[in-house]
């Protein structure tokens, strides 16, 4: 069965530093890949999604994501947080085929620091 | 602009009162489902609708039922609600490569 872990349950960094949010993935093939944020008492927004090609994708509020076959990894990545950053952060993914739904790791909390 | 409305937001009602949550996605997607959002559980999938007069289980279905008359339209029913259905709950369609758009969200809180 397909799986999505997200090793690190909370994450706090200071303003101004860069970010990485870990996320390991478990499929039978490669899947559709995709980070979301959820602000304090709102939806979930996607922020960026891996289809195929460039492994390296961009996405909104200056995030980015590297896809890595062999590590089975989804990585998401930001130069420079800010305090608005402040979220929760879910990984998930989605088969290629048929209409199954998306399998969302548990989040990662990211608490920003003056 | 594209977007899954819910409604109400925030829903506070006793036990056993039937309630039914409003969702609505103005993309002409065929594939819409529910969620609820639990404390260390992550994202649980209630049920999901591939097309009008299309419904299946999820997750989590148990005391829950959902209807799809409509393709924009995905309502959740509660027919007879108790504490441990207090959550947040989650509409979202399913557009292009599995590309899920979530609704706001609805907090219900069950006494």
């Amino acid at each position: 069965a397909q799986s999505v872990t997200q090793p690190d349950i909370h994450i706090t960094v200071s303003e101004g530093a860069s970010l990485e949010l870990r996320c390991n993935y478990s499929y039978g093939a490669t899947p559709y890949l995709f980070w979301y944020v959820q602000s304090p008492g709102q939806g979930l927004q996607l922020l960026l999604k891996y289809f195929s090609g460039d492994t390296l994708v961009q996405g909104i509020k200056g995030f980015e994501a590297e896809f890595k076959r062999s590590q089975s990894s989804f990585n998401l990545r930001k130069p420079s947080v800010h305090w608005s950053d402040a979220a929760e952060y879910f990984c998930a993914v989605g088969a290629r085929s048929g209409y199954s739904t998306l399998t969302f790791g548990k989040g990662t909390m990211l608490l920003v620091s003056p | 602009e594209a977007q899954v409305t819910q409604n109400p937001r925030y829903l506070i009602t006793v036990t056993g009162k039937k309630l039914t949550v409003t969702c609505s996605q103005n993309m002409n997607h065929e594939y819409m489902s529910w969620y609820r959002q639990d404390p260390g559980l992550g994202l649980r999938q209630i049920y999901y609708s591939m097309n009008v007069e299309v419904t299946d289980k999820g997750d989590v279905p148990e005391g829950y039922k959902v209807s799809r008359k409509e393709k924009r339209n995905f309502p959740l029913i509660l027919e007879s609600p108790s504490p441990n259905q207090t959550s947040l709950y989650f509409c979202a369609s399913r557009g292009d490569r599995a590309t899920q758009y979530f609704g706001p969200g609805t907090r219900l809180t069950v006494l």
